[in-house]
């Protein structure tokens, strides 16, 4: 089945610095890929949707000088948080799908502690 | 704006029941419903999609059915097994877009041996 990995699962910064998190469809290759969010016993919002080659499009209310899309190939997309807040403290799950395709491979998300 | 709810926001059964997770949605123009499975601080897996036109899908001991008309969706587990412990997510689409998901809050299952 088709894979996606998340790098890093779990990341401690300081109030004031960015953070990287990277999403990468291991066997195949992944046209659009989505970002999601997770708050504490809340259900998944989506944040922006990525496409290879072009500017992600973000949801209503998600900051898009803020959290920072990259999708540089058709494997991987790159999220990154910038002068990151406690209130951005989070868990960050990105989804890939297959070109043409319904189905949704998730991640296994990254837990973001901003101290 | 598409609203999915999930009903119980919790359940805790013993090993052996059939049990049954109801999802709602607002907007009954969806090209499809999705379930998904997610362990504690860890991504989804995905369980079953059904397509619009379909009534229904099984996978081993789970059945997930649709009405679209009247918005609803049920996810059926037969003979639970602690190993199903998890929080089940359903999840409809945005729209036409494929891929953006709107998500329910999940239920929360619990099953002791």
């Amino acid at each position: 089945g088709a894979v996606v990995s998340q790098h890093p699962s779990r990341v401690i910064c300081k109030s004031g610095t960015s953070v990287k998190i990277e999403c990468r469809s291991l066997d195949f290759q992944a046209t659009t890929m989505f970002w999601y969010r997770q708050f504490p016993k809340q259900s998944l919002m989506l944040m922006a949707t990525s496409n290879e080659g072009s500017k992600a499009t973000y949801e209503q209310g998600v900051e898009k000088d803020k959290f920072l899309i990259n999708h540089a190939s058709l494997t991987l997309s790159t999220l990154t948080v910038t002068s990151a807040h406690p209130e951005d403290s989070s868990f960050y799950i990105c989804s890939a799908t297959l070109s043409g395709s319904y189905e949704q491979y998730f991640g296994p998300g990254t837990r973001l502690t901003v101290t | 704006k598409q609203e999915v709810t999930q009903i119980p926001a919790a359940l805790s059964v013993p090993e052996g029941e059939n049990l049954v997770l109801n999802c709602s949605f607002t907007d009954s123009a969806i090209y499809n419903l999705q379930w998904f499975r997610q362990d504690p601080g860890k991504g989804l897996t995905s369980l079953l999609l059904i397509q619009s036109s379909q009534r229904e899908q099984t996978s081993g001991r789970l059945n997930a059915s649709l009405d679209k008309s009247s918005g609803r969706s049920t996810l059926y587990i037969a003979a639970s097994q602690p190993g199903d412990s998890a929080t089940y997510l359903c999840a409809v689409p945005q729209g036409s877009t494929l891929g953006r998901l709107y998500f329910g809050r999940g239920t929360q299952l619990t099953v002791w041996p």
